[in-house]
């Protein structure tokens, strides 16, 4: 069974980083390309990075370019995200998403003082 | 970049109901898009890839049509666990997903 695990959230001052974490386990994590979508309180879908299968080729939402890093490691079957310079907006639960549409529950931020 | 415009935001509907919701691309997209439920508090769920098919084990009251453009999805006999907020997402690029607004179906 496809099982994407997302972890590393929780309350940070703005300003402050954070690192999210998604466990893949079901699949062959290295032959897929990899999301993470955000979804604020009460609001929609919102795309936030993707990566390539072997983590050469990224790319991110104009958003958070600069200040979001997303990387991979194919040999721990795990995603990250790397959020720095975080603010209020990048308040949201985070989702990491397989390439054909299989998401994991999400992991939420909040970006408070 | 390629903007989703779905409609409508949300509907109101009877069990039993034939429900439709369209989804608009800003250009073509061929039939890279997808169709997404969403129910509170848990994550969105593929039900319609490829526009037109169904996912696995997803009830066959759910379908998809539409390439190009303009898209579609219907419900054809609404339910009360379809309770949902659904969302059309394209996959062609640029940037690589985008997402609709969202239409929320409520049961009258």
């Amino acid at each position: 069974e496809v099982q994407l695990v997302e972890s590393g959230g929780g309350l940070v001052q703005p300003g402050g980083s954070l690192r999210l974490s998604c466990a893949a386990s079901g699949f062959t994590f290295s032959s897929y390309w990899m999301h993470w979508v955000r979804q604020a309180p009460g609001k929609g879908l919102v795309w936030v990075s993707r990566i390539n299968s072997d983590g050469s080729s990224t790319s991110y939402a104009d958003s958070v370019k600069g200040r979001f890093t997303i990387s991979r490691d194919n040999a721990k079957n795990t995603l990250y995200l790397q959020m720095n310079s975080l603010r209020a907006e990048d308040t949201a639960v985070y989702y990491c998403a397989r390439d054909d549409g299989h998401w994991g529950k999400g992991t939420t931020v909040t970006v408070s003082s | 970049d390629i903007q989703m415009t779905q409609s409508p935001s949300s509907l109101s509907a009877s069990v039993g109901d034939r429900v439709t919701i369209t989804c608009q691309a800003s250009q073509d997209i061929s039939n890279y898009l997808n169709w997404y439920q969403q129910k509170p508090g848990k994550a969105p769920k593929l039900l319609i890839y490829d526009a037109s098919n169904l996912e696995t084990g997803v009830p066959s009251r759910f379908s998809g049509s539409g390439s190009g453009t303009d898209f579609t999805f219907t419900i054809s006999s609404l339910q009360p666990e379809d309770i949902a907020t659904y969302y059309c997402q394209q996959y062609d690029n640029l940037p690589p997903w985008t997402f609709g607004q969202g239409t929320k179906v409520e049961i009258k």
